[in-house]
């Protein structure tokens, strides 16, 4: 049963502390997805990539944020500075799919970030 | 960016009673798309429709495309309990990305 693996599930960092999310993409899919989850603003896309190479990273606070998919099995999102508005769910998704058409995306479990 | 809109935000109900939520949205989409999240998961796609006046069934839950394609519903008959949790419907943004409403927080109570 192929799924979106991700660590850590929970974090906890103080303020202005690196923040480093894995995603690991169900094999063989070419599209991953950064998403944040929030009972305010729901969820929003982040960033994604397809064939690895990042396409639109225009959610993502540019100053502070950085997402890469180093390899096809590995993707990451840091955050360096933290800061409490930062404190979310972030979710990993993947998908297989070209130009043009709808993705069936397949969500990991989120890794919970609380910034103090 | 289109926009995507659900209603109600939340709801409760009792186990066996039917119910129905919505997504609308001023634009119209080429297609839609229903999730469902539980606690401490991701979101799980449990339908797409891309027809205008579609409508799919899985099991107890029936999923209708607006004749426009602006708006979509979800019908549930007899709730249970396994049916609580966060309903979001999605739409594509462009050619790759998807959109997402802000979700309808569903309760079953036994």
């Amino acid at each position: 049963d192929a799924r979106v693996t991700q660590t850590p599930r929970d974090k906890v960092t103080e303020m202005g502390q690196e923040v480093t999310m894995r995603c690991q993409p169900i094999l063989g899919h070419n599209t991953v997805f950064w998403y944040r989850q929030t009972m305010k603003q729901g969820l929003e896309l982040l960033a994604y990539f397809r064939n690895r190479a990042p396409l639109d990273d225009s959610g993502m606070p540019k100053d502070r944020f950085s997402a890469e998919m180093p390899d096809a099995t590995l993707a990451t999102l840091k955050i360096q500075p933290s800061e409490p508005r930062d404190s979310a769910v972030y979710f990993c998704a993947s998908g297989l799919g070209t130009i043009g058409t709808l993705y069936e995306q397949y969500f990991g479990p989120g890794t919970r970030l609380t910034v103090t | 960016t289109q926009l995507l809109e659900q209603s109600p935000q939340f709801l409760s109900i009792q186990e066996g009673e039917n119910l129905t939520v919505y997504c609308n949205s001023s634009s119209v989409f080429s297609s839609l798309q229903w999730y469902r999240q539980e606690p401490g998961e991701g979101p799980v796609l449990l339908v797409t429709v891309v027809t205008g006046g579609e409508v799919k069934k899985l099991k107890r839950l029936t999923f209708q495309f607006g004749d426009a394609r602006k708006d979509s519903s979800l019908h549930i008959t007899a709730a249970q309990p396994g049916d609580t949790g966060l309903y979001l419907c999605a739409g594509p943004q462009g050619a790759q990305k998807l959109v997402f409403g802000q979700g309808t927080r569903l309760t079953i109570n036994p």
